[in-house]
């Protein structure tokens, strides 16, 4: 399995900061790395998808980069609904994607 | 309105069998892959299989193989998850997923199963 490694696992922000979470590889993925975001008690939603695209309705707060090992994602202002749990997830190693082991994001 | 609707939570006692199921709404069910996701209490996602409705093309993670059997009937839409005989530790929320070329693009609500004597 490609393992996925996700820093930090838990961050503390407050409304309207900037944060960035990585994700690494433990192989090259080229671009095939995606983002989802999940809030308790719900399912998973995707935000970012091939490391930078934006999924339709998701809000431009949030971006995406990277490639190969190493990927970041990104809230430019974060918003109190952007308290959640992020996971990244590779898409390379078909068919059986991995998760990263998330990284929870909190009011400061 | 695309969705994917999963049966209601489960309390099972140890060695009980079990079957959830996941059913497709809105759209071509058949032509879509459909993943299975493991959540334990306070923990990560994992991806314990997937299956084609199409054709019943199933792999499952190697930890999960034997574990679990993976279904589908495509003229009802529905997906499945069973198990024979519960652990304590199948505890966990399962959501399927539909899967496109990248990424899970929608999800069942989730089912929440307890297995507890």
């Amino acid at each position: 399995d490609i393992q996925m490694t996700q820093s930090p696992s838990s961050l503390s922000a407050s409304v309207g900061d900037r944060v960035t979470i990585t994700c690494r590889a433990s192989q090259n993925i080229r671009t095939y790395l995606n983002w989802y975001q999940q809030k308790p008690g719900k399912a998973p939603k995707i935000l970012i998808y091939t490391a930078s695209s934006l999924e339709s309705g998701v809000p431009a707060r949030f971006s995406g980069s990277g490639s190969g090992t190493e990927f970041t994602l990104t809230i430019s202002s974060l918003q109190p609904e952007d308290f959640a749990t992020y996971y990244c997830q590779q898409s390379y190693d078909i068919p059986l994607y991995t998760f990263g082991q998330g990284t929870k994001v909190e009011i400061k | 309105e695309v969705q994917l609707v999963q049966s209601g939570a489960e309390v099972k006692k140890p060695g009980e069998s079990l079957k959830i199921s996941c059913k497709g709404f809105g759209y071509s069910f058949s032509n879509y892959w459909i993943d299975w996701v493991r959540q334990m209490p306070g923990n990560g996602l994992e991806l314990m299989g997937i299956i084609y409705p199409g054709d019943s093309d199933t792999r499952y993670r190697p930890s999960f193989q034997g574990q679990v059997t993976i279904s589908a009937d495509k003229s009802i839409g529905t997906a499945y998850l069973q198990w024979s005989s519960l652990k304590a530790s199948d505890t966990a929320m399962y959501y399927c997923g539909r899967r496109r070329d990248n990424g899970f693009d929608i999800w069942g609500q989730g089912t929440m199963v307890i297995v507890s004597s």
